[in-house]
């Protein structure tokens, strides 16, 4: 089964600084899909980005980019530049290209101080 | 705009109780999950719907049964809630996995405590 790690439960940055969530996975699949959410202290999960296991370039979106690193199983956010909304708890997940079901990590409660 | 939308958004229960958090989603997804959300464990899947009266079971189904009559609408069930299952429930969709990383969208939770 799939087992997806955050091992960063809390992290801060300053306004307009950079900040780097990691997320690792485990995995014998070779094709699959990562992806970040954000849940808002509103509770409502959307959706940050997300990553094409076949595809070796970087996803951004705006402010957001990750580092892929399919040897390492690794997948970190960057964000850039933060502001106060980012401020939420970020969580990486994990679905395979096989599979209906989306595998999360524990989170990362991220917080932005002015 | 996608929407999915969970009844309630606050509960208090007794144990004992039968409870049910209805969920429905407007963008005729296949997909319905419900999945259990507690400090520093994340995101548990409970159960899965893939079409109409099918289910699966996900990581944690002990005490908990699910409905599904109608494709738009998910239904959990606990049959006696109990204090262990105080928490957030969040439910969500996603279309069937026909194309490559269909993302999944979320319902704003139901936060339940059991006394």
């Amino acid at each position: 089964a799939q087992t997806v790690t955050q091992s960063q439960p809390e992290m801060s940055v300053q306004e307009a600084e950079t900040v780097t969530l990691s997320c690792t996975y485990d995995t014998s699949e070779s094709d699959y899909y990562l992806f970040w959410y954000k849940q808002p202290p509103s509770r409502q999960m959307i959706l940050v980005i997300r990553q094409e296991a076949y595809k070796q370039q970087n996803a951004t979106e705006n402010r957001f980019s990750v580092n892929f690193q399919k040897a390492a199983k690794s997948f970190s956010l960057k964000i850039s530049d933060s502001q106060l909304g980012d401020a939420a708890m970020y969580f990486c997940a994990y679905r395979s290209s096989y599979g209906q079901n989306f595998v999360f990590g524990p989170g990362t409660r991220l917080s932005v101080l002015p | 705009d996608v929407k999915v939308t969970q009844s309630s958004r606050y509960l208090v229960k007794r144990t004992g109780e039968k409870v049910f958090l209805e969920c429905v989603q407007d963008m005729d997804h296949e997909n319905m999950f419900w999945y259990r959300q507690d400090p520093g464990l994340g995101l548990r899947l409970i159960y899965f719907s893939y079409d109409v009266k099918m289910k699966e079971k996900g990581d944690i189904p002990e005490g908990y049964s699910v409905s599904r009559e109608k494709k738009e609408r998910f239904s959990l069930i606990l049959e006696s809630a109990s204090t262990n299952q105080t928490s957030m429930y969040l439910c969500a969709s996603s279309e069937a996995h026909r194309s490559s990383g269909n993302t999944i969208y979320f319902g704003e939770g139901s936060w339940l405590t059991v006394v």
